[in-house]
């Protein structure tokens, strides 16, 4: 059974909109999240992160938002741009150390 | 700035065969990660180590070993290959106590059994 699910493997947006990708986990030791984008031929890059004694991070155009008791997080790109166009990864640990993957979801920004 | 390497980047084998994937973690790196991704597949943790010690083991066959050396490249052994066993593998490198706990990913090593 999958711990972390990306429910939606595929997301169009328009470049300038909003981009929201989302994350369902099932293991409520997971205390610690990370994004990552992923772009063919090349390793996951990292994101941002998230602790759970926080509910939101802001970095620059992305902000991700933890909401512990519907163990559901969300990674908001805003505006998006077609750079951003890649697989995004939802990744989770328990203690911060091994992550837990979800399958991922692919982001594509039309210009 | 250096990155993760690996290499070979890309490895075809036949069944039964074996193989051997090498990682080399960004310098003062002190944890290595290994991870499997199957086509359409999320990344799977197979194993990590810690100043050359297995710290943990994820769902790794049997069939693989690994082991940090101490320089702290990382190799991943792979024996009596099976179809099933084609992937992309990646390693992560991190350093203990670093800011998000962010694991730095290589390119990854194809791998493709025949």
């Amino acid at each position: 059974d999958q711990q972390v699910k990306q429910n939606s493997p595929s997301l169009s947006v328009q470049e300038g909109r909003i981009s929201i990708l989302n994350c369902d986990y099932t293991n409520s030791m997971f205390d610690y999240f990370l994004w990552y984008k992923k772009y063919p031929a090349e390793g996951p890059t990292f994101l941002i992160s998230i602790s759970s004694i926080k509910d939101k991070n802001e970095d620059g155009r992305f902000t991700v938002f933890l909401n512990k008791s519907a163990k559901h997080l969300s990674l908001h790109i805003v505006p998006s741009q077609p750079g951003d166009s890649a697989v995004y990864f939802c990744a989770a640990s328990a203690g911060g150390q091994n992550f837990v993957f979800g399958p991922g979801t692919r982001l594509s920004v039309l210009p | 700035a250096a990155g993760v390497i690996q290499s070979p980047r890309h490895l075809i084998k036949e069944k039964r065969e074996t193989a051997t994937l090498k990682c080399y973690p960004i310098p003062r790196h002190d944890t290595v990660y290994w991870y499997q991704q199957g086509p359409g597949q999320d990344p799977q943790f197979l194993i990590s180590f810690y100043e050359k010690m297995q710290s943990d083991k994820g769902s790794i066959p049997d069939r693989f070993s690994a082991q940090q050396f101490s320089d702290y490249h990382s190799e991943l052994n792979m024996s009596s290959l099976e179809l099933g066993d084609s992937a992309l593998y990646f390693c992560a490198s991190s350093r203990l106590g670093a800011r998000d706990n962010e694991q730095f990913f290589g390119p990854g090593t194809r791998l493709t059994v025949l």
